[in-house]
């Protein structure tokens, strides 16, 4: 299964960016760095995702290092919406999301 | 509205009692997953089709679950014989390409808001 590791929460406050890491060392050459976040209550959504280079959407920016094996997610400023629990995916075999436990962010006002 | 679609959203059911989860995905999708989702976990992927074929169910945890897409459209995910530890919340979500138009992909999956199940 694929792997991937992040902290198990981090707080910020409101206004303020936020960086969320993420390490996937057995990611290999074809597999593409998803990000999605859950909301309390409701079902995953989609943030942003890429291969090799950085990419950023009104959402969120993706910082992935050289070697691909860790990313950072970042928001640019953190509101209380913001505030849900953050999974970091590769899919090796393309037809799933393997997903792990998430960071959980809180955001203060 | 346009985004996937579940029912019911909530579902108390006694235990050994058969119960049915419906996925309505957005219209022209292809893909079709189902994740179910316990307390404090992240989602786990159950099973996948594209159209009408089920081309993964290596995440179904036991015979006594059982999905279909006969038309290629909705879904129904059944559970028979319901026992506490399938209380969970199940998850349908849908993309618009197949695997096999993307290989690995960066397909963005759509999730709807889940079907809560409650064993008593």
């Amino acid at each position: 299964d694929a792997k991937t590791t992040q902290p198990n929460s981090m707080e910020s406050n409101e206004e303020e960016p936020v960086h969320l890491p993420c390490n996937h060392s057995t990611i290999s050459g074809t597999d593409y760095i998803h990000w999605y976040r859950q909301l309390p209550s409701q079902g995953p959504e989609y943030v942003i995702h890429g291969l090799t280079s950085n990419v950023n959407n009104r959402m969120a920016s993706l910082a992935i290092a050289e070697d691909r094996k860790s990313s950072t997610l970042i928001l640019h400023r953190a509101t209380l919406r913001d505030a849900a629990v953050y999974y970091c995916i590769h899919d090796p075999e393309g037809d799933k999301l393997i997903f792990g436990t998430g960071t959980r962010l809180q955001v203060f006002p | 509205g346009a985004g996937v679609s579940q029912s019911p959203r909530y579902k108390v059911a006694k235990r050994g009692q058969d119960v049915a989860l419906r996925c309505d995905p957005i219209s022209g999708h292809v893909s079709l997953f189902w994740y179910q989702q316990a307390l404090g976990q992240g989602p786990e992927f159950l099973t996948y089709f594209q159209n009408e074929a089920q081309l993964d169910k290596s995440g179904l945890p036991s015979d006594r679950f059982f999905a279909e897409r006969p038309e290629g459209s909705v879904s129904t995910l059944k559970i028979q014989r319901t026992q506490q530890e399938d209380s969970a919340v199940y998850l349908c979500a849908s993309s618009l390409l197949g695997i096999s138009a993307q290989g690995v992909s960066g397909n963005t999956i759509y999730f709807g808001e889940g079907s809560w199940l409650t064993v008593v």
